[in-house]
């Protein structure tokens, strides 16, 4: 099955800085890639996600990009504020019929530092 | 935040009982998921359904039964045979069993063995 890797399980960066997260998927038949952020006692919501035809999306101050060669896809957080602070998982999915739902990675706790 | 609700929030189980957690949605989604989260180890998924009346195994299935028979609702019965049951119990759901939309979670339940 799918094997989702995800780097640092720990990111701490100053107020106003940029944050990288990049995350590794093993099965190249995957072809959805979302990134969901869970706040301290919440649920996980969905932030942005990209499909395997794309190689960028971005949404103010997010951005994701894919590498499908290297079977590899981040997240950029830019200009970061304390509401921010959280953990963010990435995911991916292989679509069709027969899918076996979403595999994340182990998360990466984001702190924000005033 | 209606769309997908876990009942009950908290939960206490003696060793060698068998509990249910609820999952409902309202979103007329086909597929919904069962999913563990422990500190460090991101998502699990432990069981799957993309339609009615049929439902799959995910990594994590052993100590774990569910059954789908109403779209709405997928409980999760955690059984005595599951040895390390203490954790955060996540349900989602996605409109396309094709894994290829948003899943929405519910805000989970807390399973604590005492």
């Amino acid at each position: 099955g799918e094997n989702v890797e995800q780097h640092p399980s720990t990111l701490s960066v100053q107020e106003g800085d940029s944050a990288v997260i990049k995350c590794t998927y093993s099965d190249s038949a995957s072809n959805y890639f979302p990134w969901y952020k869970q706040e301290l006692g919440k649920r996980p919501q969905l932030i942005i996600d990209i499909r395997s035809n794309v190689g960028e999306k971005k949404d103010q101050r997010i951005a994701v990009t894919l590498n499908k060669t290297a079977k590899h896809f981040s997240l950029h957080i830019t200009e970061t504020q304390p509401e921010d602070s959280a953990v963010y998982f990435c995911a991916a999915s292989i679509g069709g019929g027969g899918a076996d739902g979403l595999t994340f990675g182990k998360g990466t706790h984001l702190i924000i530092q005033p | 935040d209606g769309g997908i609700t876990q009942s009950p929030k908290y939960l206490f189980r003696k060793e060698g009982q068998n509990v249910t957690l609820s999952c409902e949605q309202n979103l007329n989604h086909d597929a919904m998921y069962w999913y563990r989260q422990d500190p460090g180890q991101g998502l699990r998924l432990i069981y799957y359904s993309q339609i009615v009346n049929d439902f799959q195994k995910g990594d994590i299935a052993e100590g774990y039964s569910v059954s789908r028979e109403k779209k709405e609702s997928f409980p999760l019965t955690v059984t005595s045979a599951q040895k390390n049951p203490t954790a955060f119990y996540l349900c989602a759901s996605s409109i396309s069993p094709s894994g290829m939309g948003e899943a929405f979670f519910g805000q989970g339940t807390r399973l604590t063995v005492v």
